[in-house]
């Protein structure tokens, strides 16, 4: 059972546009929910995290909206880049492990 | 500071064999988790270690096992290999597992089960 569900799956941006990316979850146990940004032939790497106690976070050109009664919480990249170009995850944390959604594919367009 | 090392980068493996997969943390860092990717199951939790104690397991049969030794590094083996464990196995490592202390993930070892 796929706990945490990620759409889109791909996605293509024009360079200077919005990447958004949305995430829900079912486990209401899941007590923090960070993003994680994959490039080919490495490891995911942490982009920015959220605590279900706070409903927007902010760092840089990427925002966290977190619903807390909707169970959902999306990822923001305002001013998309080509270096932006990559495979993001989002994720639920809860007793030491990382549930992940199934990926996003972004492209960024120059 | 050096980075979450996992050796080997690449492995290819026979069905029915066994392997070991070796994971290095970052200094300092007492908990590690694997994870393994997969195109169509995406990244699933294997297992967590904290200072040698196993805190969690996910939903993988029994043929995959680990362990962690008294200077964080960690092993996973998986035994009577099949070809649907051929995967991209990522190891992580924080502090001490907290939720909210930032997961370093090595680049991987990419599995092929031939």
């Amino acid at each position: 059972q796929q706990q945490v569900k990620q759409s889109p799956q791909s996605l293509i941006v024009q360079k200077g546009g919005i990447s958004i990316i949305n995430c829900a979850y079912e486990n209401t146990a899941f007590d923090y929910f960070p993003w994680y940004q994959q490039f080919p032939g490495k490891g995911p790497a942490l982009l920015i995290a959220i605590r279900p106690d706070v409903s927007e976070k902010k760092e840089g050109r990427f925002t966290i909206s977190f619903n807390k009664s909707a169970k959902q919480f999306s990822l923001h990249i305002m001013d998309s880049q080509p270096g932006d170009s990559a495979t993001y995850f989002c994720a639920a944390s809860m007793m030491y492990m990382l549930t992940f959604g199934g990926g996003t594919r972004l492209m960024v367009k120059p | 500071k050096a980075g979450v090392t996992q050796t080997p980068r690449y492995l290819i493996k026979t069905r029915g064999q066994q392997v070991t997969l070796s994971c290095s943390p970052i200094s300092g860092h007492r908990s590690v988790s694997w994870y393994q990717q997969t195109p169509g199951q995406g990244l699933q939790f294997l297992f967590e270690y904290f200072s040698e104690t196993q805190r969690n397991k996910g939903n993988f049969p029994g043929r995959f096992s680990g362990r962690q030794f008294s200077n964080s590094r960690s092993e996973m083996n998986v035994s009577t290999l099949e070809l649907g464990d051929s995967a991209l196995y990522l190891c992580a490592s924080s502090t001490t597992g907290a939720i909210n202390e930032k997961l370093f993930f090595g680049s991987g070892t990419q599995l092929s089960v031939l």
